[in-house]
Order: structure tokens, then sequence, then C-alpha cells
């Protein structure tokens, strides 16, 4: 069974620190990495993708992925405390699957 | 762009009657979409995946004359759910991947209650 972890948190920041979360794989050869935003009643959006190993920025946010280890990190610069949240890691699995395996989301406060 | 729409945001039904909720890709076609359900402060549970003209393939434990799906189009997905009982109520939401890619994008969410 394809296993995406997380750790559910709450991890809590201080306004304009780094917010760091972690998400682990089971599949070594899944190929394809997103993360999702999730506010309390509201729908998941999608945040950012990476399919290769190293970083990728994207204005505060960067993605980092390590195959060999199986873990996949989003780091959030200079939280605020609109990014409070519910953060949510998505793995596709190897195999051509379309069905992505999600972890259960680790819960983001960032207060001021 | 990638904007998934759905219809209602929030509907309130008596038990023993169907609800339809819609799922749109509004500016994309969409093969390929999904139906989760999430209870309050839950993970998000797969439903089901709905592929345009095939029958959707349904996760274990999830009733498929419940919960009937019907994707009609490449941007048109609809969840009915026949004789809601009060145990249904949730959230339900819709995610549609463009044909070239694998991100999901989410729409809004509809919220079901069962009186």
């Amino acid at each position: 069974q394809k296993e995406v972890e997380q750790n559910s948190g709450p991890l809590s920041v201080p306004e304009g620190a780094i917010a760091s979360l972690n998400c682990t794989y089971s599949d070594r050869g899944s190929q394809s990495f997103f993360w999702y935003r999730q506010y309390s009643g509201k729908s998941p959006e999608l945040i950012m993708s990476i399919y290769s190993n190293g970083d990728k920025e994207d204005g505060r946010f960067t993605a980092q992925l390590n195959k060999a280890s199986q873990y996949v990190s989003l780091l959030i610069r200079d939280s605020q405390p609109s990014d409070s949240a519910t953060y949510l890691c998505a793995v596709y699995p190897s195999g051509g699957s379309y069905i992505p395996t999600f972890g259960r989301g680790t819960s983001l406060i960032v207060h001021p | 762009g990638a904007v998934v729409s759905q219809h209602p945001s929030r509907v309130i039904c008596k038990s023993g009657t169907s609800v339809k909720i819609e799922c749109r890709s509004l500016d994309f076609q969409a093969t390929t979409m999904f139906w989760y359900r999430q209870f309050p402060k839950k993970s998000l549970m797969l439903m089901a995946t709905s592929n345009e003209g095939s029958k959707a393939t349904y996760e274990q434990g999830v009733e498929k004359d419940k919960f009937l799906i019907n994707h009609a189009s490449l941007t048109l997905s609809t969840l009915t759910v026949t004789s809601a009982h009060p145990e249904d109520s949730s959230f339900y939401i819709c995610s549609a991947v463009p044909d070239d890619s694998y991100e999901q994008y989410f729409g809004p969410g509809t919220r079901l209650t069962v009186t």
C-alpha cells in the first residue's frame, strides 16, 4: 500500500519566521509531487508541484524533493498569519496511476 | 486559469431525498475528475474516480448505487447522493485534472446537510 506521511502538527511559528513542512512517501518510484493548502472549511488549492530532485521556488514558497530519501518538503519564508492552514502533500504513485495519494496534512499556525 | 466550479455550494435536504452536485472545469478539458468527501477536521477521502465516457471507479467501501456519478462531457461530472441520510452529511469536493497534466484543481466544495 502506497503511503504518504505527514506530521499532523500543529506546527506553530512566529510571524516572519520560516515554516518547514515535511512529507515522506513509501513508493520509491513516485515521480510527481504536489503541495496543497487548505483553509478551514474550504477546499484545497494547489500551491506547487515538483518533479525533479532539488529545490523549486515560487515567491515565498520553496519545494524541496529528495527522491533517494523519499521526502518532499515545503518551506514558507516570512510566514504570515494568513498562511495559517492545513498543508497537504500529494504523491502520484509509480506505474502510471493517475490517482494521487494524499497525506493527512500538517496544520500550520502562524502567530503574530 | 484552471478553475473548477461546483454547484450548489451548500444544500440542506430531508432524509430520503436525492441531491445532485455538479462539478465543472471552466477553462480546460478534464477526462478525469475525482470526488472526495471530508468530515470536519478529518482528511480528504477519495470516493471515486470519474472518467468521461466510462463508468466511474469507486473506492472500497463506497456504495456505487448510493453515490451515482455521471461524467457526461469533458467539462462536467455530477455526483448524485440518492436516498440521503443524516450520516451522508459532509463536505463533498470534486477535482479535475487537465488532460495534459497531473495537477489536480479542486472545486470550492459542497456542504451537504441531511435533516
